[in-house]
């Protein structure tokens, strides 16, 4: 069935690092990839979407890029902020690609940025 | 804009006792709703899905089960609490369109004692 891997944590960095968080995924169907995250108590929030191989989605300095051949979706940042400090998910669409709510999600990826 | 709310926060229970957690909707009609888990070490594991009221599937055998009476009302439920019950609740929604994006409640972690 469907499944994604995702980087296990916890990641501690210090502020201005640079962050990967790899990510891949099983390659049935066309599915939309994405990434989630969830800040202390809250819930979970869309950070970026691609929904088709060699899209790059970006947002607050993030970005990642849906690669057909590795089958991966690694997140990335140039310059970490405290700010950043949250639960990461990754996460692919269902068998079809066209339900964004049924969802694969990966473990999910803590990550503590410190000053 | 659409909004879950999920409650409670957190929530310590026995086994053997049941359950109800709760999650309504604001923003939108007619959503498909959703109830994941997150055990310990694992990703979020899609439980039941819901096209509209009284319409419930199950995507994983277990001990828990869900209900729509309301069209903005999702429940998850179960009569008799299992250790294995243990985690992380979150509840999601989604607009009629497929181009939309899910949206999420800020979960409920469980913990069967």
């Amino acid at each position: 069935g469907d499944s994604v891997t995702q980087m296990e944590g916890p990641v501690t960095l210090s502020e201005e690092a640079f962050l990967t968080i790899n990510c891949t995924y099983t390659a049935t169907g066309y599915p939309s990839l994405f990434w989630y995250v969830q800040y202390p108590g809250e819930g979970l929030q869309l950070l970026l979407k691609a929904t088709k191989a060699d899209d790059k989605g970006s947002n607050k300095g993030f970005e990642a890029t849906y690669r057909k051949e590795t089958t991966s979706f690694h997140l990335e940042k140039g310059s970490v902020q405290v700010s950043d400090s949250a639960v990461y998910f990754c996460a692919r669409s269902n068998a079809g690609g066209t339900s964004y709510g049924k969802l694969t999600f990966g473990q999910g990826t803590i990550l503590t940025v410190h000053p | 804009s659409q909004t879950i709310h999920q409650w409670p926060a957190t929530l310590v229970q026995p086994v053997g006792s049941p359950l109800s957690l709760e999650c309504t909707v604001e923003g939108t009609s007619n959503p498909n709703l959703y109830w994941y888990r997150q055990a310990a070490g694992r990703g979020l594991q899609l439980l039941f899905y819901s096209v509209g009221i009284g319409q419930i599937s199950s995507e994983v055998p277990q001990n828990l089960s869900a209900s729509r009476p309301q069209d903005r009302q999702f429940i998850l439920s179960s009569k008799k609490l299992l250790l294995s019950d243990s985690g992380f609740y979150l509840c999601a929604g989604h607009g009629q369109f497929m181009n939309t994006e899910a949206f999420f409640g800020q979960g409920t972690r469980l913990t069967v004692v």
